[in-house]
């Protein structure tokens, strides 16, 4: 299976703090990279697909990069409602695998 | 608006099999991957398995073949069996749509928290 690392596992910020959370696939799965918000209670999101593309909808001080083993995801100025987990997934190949994710904290 | 509904017991015995359903509203079954996705109290997200439109699967290898998962296009509805559960069967179990050519998960419904227990 490819592990899916993501760093940091939790971050203090504040409102209108830039932000980037780091995630390390363990093999080369080329742009087949999500990111994803999760809050409790609720459906999680999609951001971000095919490693750097946003999400219909999603704001656009979301953005991301990166290809093969390491892939950033970026928040330029943070909002009340990002304050929530964030987490990668590789769909280069099965099984998918999801990094443990990153909890953004105010 | 295209909506995913988990459905199914919240209490399974051990030993015993684990049937949940996922029902699509707002939208058709087309040509896309549907998936079962878990998450254990305080863990991380496990990918469980997909069913294509066509009715073809695939699985993680972590279930040691107790998984199935099936899809009524009739009904737009996504179903999975476990079976011979325990404990660490014990989590929120998620359905959620992918879109192949775009590689992510863009329609997830709410979860359903099922429980192993006695």
């Amino acid at each position: 299976d490819i592990q899916m690392t993501q760093s940091p596992p939790s971050v203090s910020a504040s409102v209108g703090d830039r932000v980037t959370i780091t995630c390390r696939a363990s093999q080369n799965v080329n742009t087949w990279l999500a990111w994803y918000q999760a809050k409790p209670g609720k459906a999680p999101k999609l951001l971000i697909y095919a490693a750097s593309r946003l999400q219909s909808g999603v704001p656009s001080r979301f953005s991301a990069s990166g290809s093969g083993t390491l892939f950033t995801l970026t928040i330029s100025s943070l909002q009340p409602e990002d304050f929530a987990t964030y987490f990668c997934q590789q769909t280069n190949n099965y099984p998918y695998t999801f990094g443990l994710g990153t909890t953004l904290e105010i | 608006q295209v909506q995913l509904k988990e459905s199914g017991p919240g209490l399974v015995r051990p030993s015993g099999t684990l049937s949940l359903t996922c029902t699509l509203s707002g939208g058709s079954i087309g040509t896309y991957y549907w998936n079962w996705v878990r998450q254990p109290p305080g863990k991380g997200l496990e990918w469980i398995g997909d069913v294509f439109t066509t009715g073809s699967t695939t699985y993680n290898p972590s279930l040691r073949g107790r998984g199935t998962i099936s899809l009524d296009t009739s009904k737009k509805q996504l179903s999975l069996n476990l079976s011979s559960v325990t404990a660490a069967d014990t989590a929120i179990y998620y359905c959620a749509r992918l879109d192949s050519g775009y590689g992510g998960f863009d329609i997830w419904g709410q979860g359903t928290l099922v429980t192993v227990s006695s």
